[in-house]
């Protein structure tokens, strides 16, 4: 198993433009989130899905973000009309869902995203 | 709402031990976690502890829960310069629907040979 990945791992943009990131999970794994974090500070929730459904959007996500995981396993998020706001890093994390107990998330390297 | 706080930075020589502290705002039963992300990647888990527990020990690492103060603590024992890095604190309220993470701001650790 090699972790989560994440593609691309930088993207620069001009303000307006759409992009779209992709998110690999351990194989196994159920859950998937998406945080953002921004220069010196922690990671804030985004939204996250069981399978392939979206079960929760944080107030962050405006109306520009989209995200899919379509078939239960990858996720896109994608942002339309991007701001220079937007600039950040997106992390993906995957956990596996037990009936007790924690699951435990497990992050990927992220997306840095620069928009000029 | 949930909120996580921790000191900006901190600094100690290689060999010593490291105390990293965080307060966390949730009462309900919760887990709490310790993250290290090192630059330009992303996060790698540490450890974890139930809010039911006072202590926990992973080789090098032992966390601290004081949940009447609502205090945690991360000890690193003889740190290495390869321990320098950024630690963030995190809560997870348990929920059936998701159990999605609050971060602390992190906190900067300089490990001087």
């Amino acid at each position: 198993d090699t972790g989560v990945s994440q593609d691309p791992r930088h993207k620069i943009t001009k303000r307006g433009q759409n992009v779209t990131f992709r998110c690999d999970p351990i194989s196994e794994h159920n859950r998937l989130y998406w945080y953002r974090q921004t220069l010196g500070q922690g990671p804030e929730f985004l939204t996250y899905f069981q399978n392939e459904a979206q079960l929760e959007k944080s107030r962050l996500l405006s109306d520009r973000f989209s995200a899919e995981r379509p078939k239960g396993s990858f996720s896109t998020l994608e942002i339309q009309r991007t701001e220079q706001g937007d600039s950040a890093m997106y992390l993906c994390a995957s956990s596996l869902r037990r009936v007790l107990g924690t699951d435990t998330q497990y992050f990927g390297p992220g997306t840095r995203l620069t928009v000029l | 709402g949930e909120d996580v706080e921790q000191s900006l930075f901190l600094s100690v020589r290689e060999g010593d031990s490291s105390v990293i502290n965080c307060t966390y705002t949730d009462s309900s039963s919760t887990y709490l976690y310790w993250y290290k992300q090192e630059p330009g990647a992303g996060l790698q888990l540490l450890t974890y502890i139930f809010s039911n527990m006072d202590m926990k020990q992973d080789q090098r690492l032992t966390v601290l829960l004081n949940k009447k103060d609502k205090h945690l603590s991360l000890r690193i024992a003889d740190t290495q310069t390869g321990d320098s890095a950024i630690y963030f604190c995190a809560e997870s309220e348990i929920k059936a629907a998701g159990n999605k993470l609050t971060f602390g701001g992190g906190t900067r650790v300089l490990v001087k040979p």
